[in-house]
């Protein structure tokens, strides 16, 4: 159980361009779920945090007119790269979390977006 | 802030050696300690837990212990495979809310 999907697994578009990555979950309810950013050989940052049918919470330095997160439903959330360029190419995952998901709502991860911005 | 410190990569060992990937962390409070791996092109896994002091969290041969004295939660296998060879994230989470924070991550390659 506590399964989680993104889709595309990878993506390459023209510069200027948008790209809408989605992450679902697929057995639970995520009261929460959050998107992270990784460059190769590098750890996760995490992006933003957004729970179901409220405004995403970005961390600092993080565009929101530029990354825009959507959370419409307790198993959908989308993420969309607004007029790509280059330096937004970087690997994507998104992971998700439920109330009462053990003692420490864990936080069960999507297996990541690949985003190539030519 | 919390932070979370992990030993420089990457690591090579040889199949049935021994492995032990460092990690320290700062933290205000009492949180829970993570060990993920990552697999090439793929997303995390949660490896194994603990939440609190003294709790050795264990899973596939690999253990580790909270030592809340040293604030350490060393990763440890006593024989790796070919098939451990992937990238490892320490991280921790406070009693509070889900937020996550990370190592650096440690590469490790197994060669037969």
């Amino acid at each position: 159980g506590a399964v989680v999907s993104q889709h595309p697994s990878w993506v390459i578009c023209k510069s200027g361009t948008s790209v809408k990555i989605e992450c679902r979950s697929l057995d639970f309810q995520a009261t929460t779920m959050f998107w992270y950013r990784q460059f190769p050989k590098q750890s996760l940052m995490l992006m933003a945090t957004s729970n179901e049918g409220s405004k995403a919470t970005y961390e600092q330095g993080v565009e929101k007119d530029k990354f825009l997160i959507n959370h419409a439903s307790l198993t959908l959330s989308t993420l969309t790269v607004t007029s790509a360029h280059p330096e937004d190419s970087s690997f994507y995952i998104c992971s998700a979390s439920f109330r009462g998901g053990g003692s420490y709502n864990e936080q069960f991860f999507g297996p990541g977006t690949r985003l190539t911005v030519l | 802030g919390d932070s979370v410190t992990q030993m420089e990569g990457p690591v090579t060992l040889s199949e049935e050696a021994c492995l032990t990937i460092n990690c320290t962390y700062t933290a205000t409070g009492y949180p829970s300690l993570f060990w993920y791996v990552q697999y090439p092109g793929e997303g995390l896994q949660l490896l194994l837990k603990a939440t609190k002091a003294d709790d050795k969290g264990s899973n596939k041969g690999f253990e580790a212990t909270y030592r809340k004295e040293t604030t350490s939660f060393h990763l440890e296998k006593g024989s790796v495979q070919v098939s451990d060879s992937a990238v490892y994230f320490c991280a921790l989470k406070e009693t509070s809310g889900s937020r996550l924070t990370f190592g650096e991550g440690t590469q490790l390659t197994v060669n037969p």
